[in-house]
């Protein structure tokens, strides 16, 4: 069983903070890692699919780096918003089986 | 719409009595999947299906089946239920394979077996 850990379990900011969380993976035998946002009562959406050491990607506010050869992604949320409250949990992806972290549970408070 | 569906959105049953749950999407996806959500642990892969007839093993595939016979479904197939597979379970979905596609969840399925 492949160790996928994220950090903080979870986080408290104010409207307007930027925050940033971590997900760390093995740095062995890599293909994907996988970013979604799972809202409370709802499935988990796909936020972005990262193949490549080094990737960066976008997508609003939100924004991802990774690093395969250190095992790390971060997922960075600039000026928090309460419609970001939600958990971020990111997968590992090797020979065809994922495996997910425990999520980041994030609380915006207005 | 472009969906997973999944049924029944929640059941409760009983040890021992055989029981399915369906998933089905309209993407003409390649790759399919069932995971279970338990409180503090992450979403763990149960089977995966890479495509029609082809089926593997996740994490905790024990007392569960799957198979692939179209493309469009994949249901998952408790044969003799137990207590500890009370659950949230989820079907997902993905062009390809996830290497490079991002996948798309059911609404989940809330299972309690008593």
């Amino acid at each position: 069983i492949l160790n996928v850990e994220q950090s903080p379990q979870s986080l408290h900011v104010q409207e307007g903070d930027s925050t940033n969380f971590t997900c760390s993976f093995p740095s062995s035998n890599f293909y994907a890692l996988h970013w979604y946002r799972w809202e409370t009562a709802k499935s988990p959406e796909a936020l972005f699919v990262m193949t490549l050491n080094g990737d960066e990607k976008k997508k609003g506010r939100i924004s991802a780096t990774l690093n395969t050869k250190e095992g790390y992604s971060y997922l960075y949320i600039k000026g928090s918003q309460p419609e970001d409250s939600a958990t971020y949990l990111c997968a590992f992806y090797n020979f065809n089986k994922f495996y997910f972290g425990s999520g980041t549970k994030l609380n915006v408070k207005p | 719409e472009a969906q997973v569906t999944q049924n029944p959105r929640y059941l409760i049953t009983v040890t021992g009595k055989k029981l399915t749950v369906t998933c089905s999407q309209n993407m003409n996806h390649e790759y399919m999947s069932w995971y279970r959500q338990d409180p503090g642990l992450g979403l763990r892969q149960i089977y995966y299906s890479m495509n029609v007839e082809v089926t593997d093993k996740g994490d905790v595939p024990e007392g569960y089946k799957v198979s692939r016979k179209e493309k469009r479904n994949f249901p998952l197939i408790l044969e003799s239920p137990s207590p500890n597979q009370t659950s949230l379970y989820f079907c997902a979905s993905s062009l390809g394979g996830p290497f490079y596609n991002e996948q798309f969840f059911g609404p989940g399925t809330r299972l309690t077996v008593l």
